[in-house]
């Protein structure tokens, strides 16, 4: 079954550094998301993209995050300058439509740890 | 925005109870409610979900229902195993139609 892949699983930063966290979204599909959890917390909606641009952000997604798709196959998003708040499990999601019409399969994630 | 409310942030039952887990949503807009199950330091995956042109729908033991009237769907689960324990969220779709919002989860424990 197809599934969507993000790595590396654990990444430990220092504060003020940038990370990139890396995605595989399954192959067919178009729309893409990032959403957050803090340990013991909700999933927090970050952003989604689709056709090569930003279709929705909240507001935690604020200039020291951004996304891209460089490629045919990775979805990535970038935190310039982490802070401490900032550690959490990043989800990365995809779906062939818009999440109103189909389900959106979430990958495995990346536990950030900003020290 | 968007804002979910769920109820109750921990649940204990014993196996073959029912369980049955609430959420709210504030925009009227939203239309699209899934339930997604998280077993420890693993992805939310999808066990059901519904439209707002429906008002209910099952899947051998789990039901979900909605009134869109009073702005609450609800999960239920029937016949619950140990294996049904997790982190249970429900989520409502924004108004732009690309983001979900997410309940704070409801822990559900079943004991054998």
């Amino acid at each position: 079954e197809p599934e969507v892949t993000q790595t590396p699983s654990h990444q430990v930063t220092q504060m003020g550094q940038e990370v990139i966290l890396r995605c595989v979204p399954i192959s067919n599909h178009l729309y893409f998301y990032w959403y957050r959890q803090i340990l013991g917390q909700k999933v927090e909606f970050l952003v989604s993209f689709y056709n090569n641009e930003i279709s929705e952000k909240s507001e935690i997604f604020d200039d020291q995050f951004s996304v891209e798709r460089p490629d045919g196959s990775n979805f990535t998003l970038k935190i310039r300058s982490t802070k401490l708040e900032d550690s959490a499990m990043y989800f990365c999601a995809s779906s062939t439509q818009s999440i109103m019409n189909t389900e959106a399969f979430f990958g495995q994630g990346t536990r950030l740890t900003v020290v | 925005g968007e804002n979910v409310e769920q109820h109750p942030s921990t649940l204990s039952v014993q196996e073959g109870d029912s369980a049955v887990i609430k959420c709210t949503y504030s925009d009227s807009a939203s239309n699209y409610f899934p339930w997604y199950k998280q077993e420890l330091g693993k992805r939310p995956q999808l066990i059901i979900d519904i439209r707002s042109n429906v008002g209910e729908k099952k899947d051998q033991r789990i039901a979900v229902t909605l009134n869109k009237t009073a702005k609450h769907f609800s999960l239920h689960i029937t016949e619950t195993q140990p294996e049904d324990s997790a982190v249970y969220f429900c989520a409502a779709s924004a108004q732009a139609g690309t983001a979900l919002i997410f309940g704070k989860g409801t822990t559900l424990s079943v004991s054998s």
